[in-house]
């Protein structure tokens, strides 16, 4: 049982260049979201998907897509990466969206665009 | 809107006593759940622990106690006889609405000293 997976763990892109972070999660969980972490601030919502084929807008969507093809894989593109994507990437997921389910988490992703 | 609020950027604690970190929420829905999260310094995100608005009690976690009082819409964070690997990054959250998402503060940096 290997909970959340974040895969890659770090990479580097050059302005421009495209690529996807993908997640997986192995405890059968509805819920899947991506977060970004950017230093002195907590993590902020970027996308979230309440199931299979379905995805959804965050706090911070702009520069973002994602896809939920199959229920234990979430993931997060960047068609064009800027600077300004340069953050860390989490991905989490929970049975469900209600207030006391827990969400569980992955080891991050570091992306850096230089 | 809902908001999260550390106001403790950074905290010292000396070995073997005991710490709060504060956090106040805001939110208008009556039905929400409080989380305080761990990120050490290899950046993988902690679950600690989690208390319900309607719960009556203060939720318990070994050395981890949440301190809820909701009339002032705080959740402090008590962590006794710190240990050195206590030192950390301690993030409060909160959890409801629709999304299911968490709303994360900034975070506080604890610092046990031995």
């Amino acid at each position: 049982n290997a909970g959340v997976t974040q895969t890659p763990k770090f990479r580097v892109l050059k302005t421009g260049q495209s690529m996807t972070l993908l997640c997986a999660q192995d405890m059968n969980h509805e819920y899947m979201y991506w977060y970004r972490q950017d230093p002195g601030m907590g993590l902020r919502l970027i996308h979230y998907s309440v199931g299979e084929g379905t995805t959804a807008k965050g706090e911070v969507p702009d520069g973002y897509n994602v896809s939920r093809l199959k229920k234990q894989n979430f993931l997060l593109g960047l068609e064009s990466a800027a600077p300004s994507q340069t953050s860390v990437y989490f991905c989490a997921s929970s049975v469900a969206g209600g207030e006391a389910y827990e969400q569980y988490f992955g080891p991050g992703t570091r992306l850096t665009v230089t | 809107a809902q908001k999260i609020t550390q106001t403790q950027p950074g905290m010292f604690v000396q070995e073997k006593e005991a710490v709060t970190l504060d956090c106040t929420y805001d939110t208008s829905d009556p039905s929400y759940g409080l989380f305080w999260y761990k990120q050490p310094s290899s950046g993988e995100m902690i679950f600690l622990i989690y208390q319900g608005s309607y719960d009556q009690q203060n939720a318990t976690e070994g050395r981890y106690s949440l301190n809820f009082q909701k009339a002032r819409k705080s959740a402090n964070l008590v962590i006794s006889a710190s240990q050195l690997g206590d030192s950390a990054m301690y993030f409060c959250a909160m959890r409801g609405g629709s999304q299911g998402n968490l709303i994360f503060g900034k975070g506080t940096k604890l610092s046990v000293k031995p």
